[in-house]
């Protein structure tokens, strides 16, 4: 069955360097999310692509973070200058259709010393 | 901005108990959506709800979502080990963003 795939599953990285997190995505679907899930809290929506483009973003996602579609199959969510705060479990997630299921990648754990 | 409330937080039972999550959101919703988290889990996703007063079975579970599609409710009968983990609700308002409410984490004895 296919799988939205991750990498890496666990990054360490120190406070204001960038971060690159990767993604490949159910081959056939069209829409793309990164949520994050700080430890023991709920599932927070970062940001939507569709049509090589945001089209939702939430008030967490400000300048600090950017999303990209590289090439055909990698969706990444990059952090500029990571903050304390950014720890968290990342989430990706994608869907075929519009009012679809989402289907949520295993999560990168991103820890900021 | 919109909020989605989830009760309870925590929730332990007797295996064989059944077990009942409530979603409320602060503004009508297109759509919910439920998803479970197993622990270390990423959430999987179990249902849509998308009509007034809908309600779904799976199994054990049943899923309703109120008329006025604000609030929605999962009921797992008779609990087996394998419920445990994290249940979360997540409303869609329109386009695609899922606001997901705190989870409700269940632990069931054998």
């Amino acid at each position: 069955e296919p799988e939205v795939t991750q990498t890496p599953s666990h990054q360490v990285t120190q406070m204001g360097q960038e971060v690159i997190l990767r993604c490949v995505p159910i081959s056939n679907h069209l829409y793309f999310y990164w949520y994050r899930q700080i430890l023991g809290q709920k599932v927070e929506f970062l940001v939507s692509f569709y049509n090589n483009e945001i089209s939702e973003k939430s008030e967490i996602f400000d300048d600090q973070f950017s999303v990209e579609r590289p090439d055909g199959s990698n969706f990444t969510l990059k952090i500029r200058s990571t903050k304390l705060e950014d720890s968290a479990m990342y989430f990706c997630a994608s869907k075929r259709q519009g009012n679809g299921e989402q289907y949520f990648g295993p999560g990168t754990r991103l820890t900021v010393t | 901005g919109q909020q989605v409330m989830q009760i309870p937080q925590y929730q332990h039972v007797q295996e064989g108990e059944d077990f009942t999550t409530y979603c409320n959101s602060s503004t009508t919703l297109s759509n919910i959506q439920w998803y479970k988290q197993r622990p270390g889990g990423h959430p999987v996703f179990l249902i849509q709800l998308v009509k007034s007063g809908e309600v779904k079975k799976q199994k054990r579970l049943t899923f309703q979502f109120g008329e006025a599609k604000k609030n929605s409710s999962l009921h797992i009968t008779a609990t087996q080990t394998t419920d445990v983990g994290t249940y979360f609700c997540a409303g869609r308002v329109y386009g695609n963003k899922l606001v997901f409410g705190a989870g409700t984490i269940l632990r069931v004895k054998s």
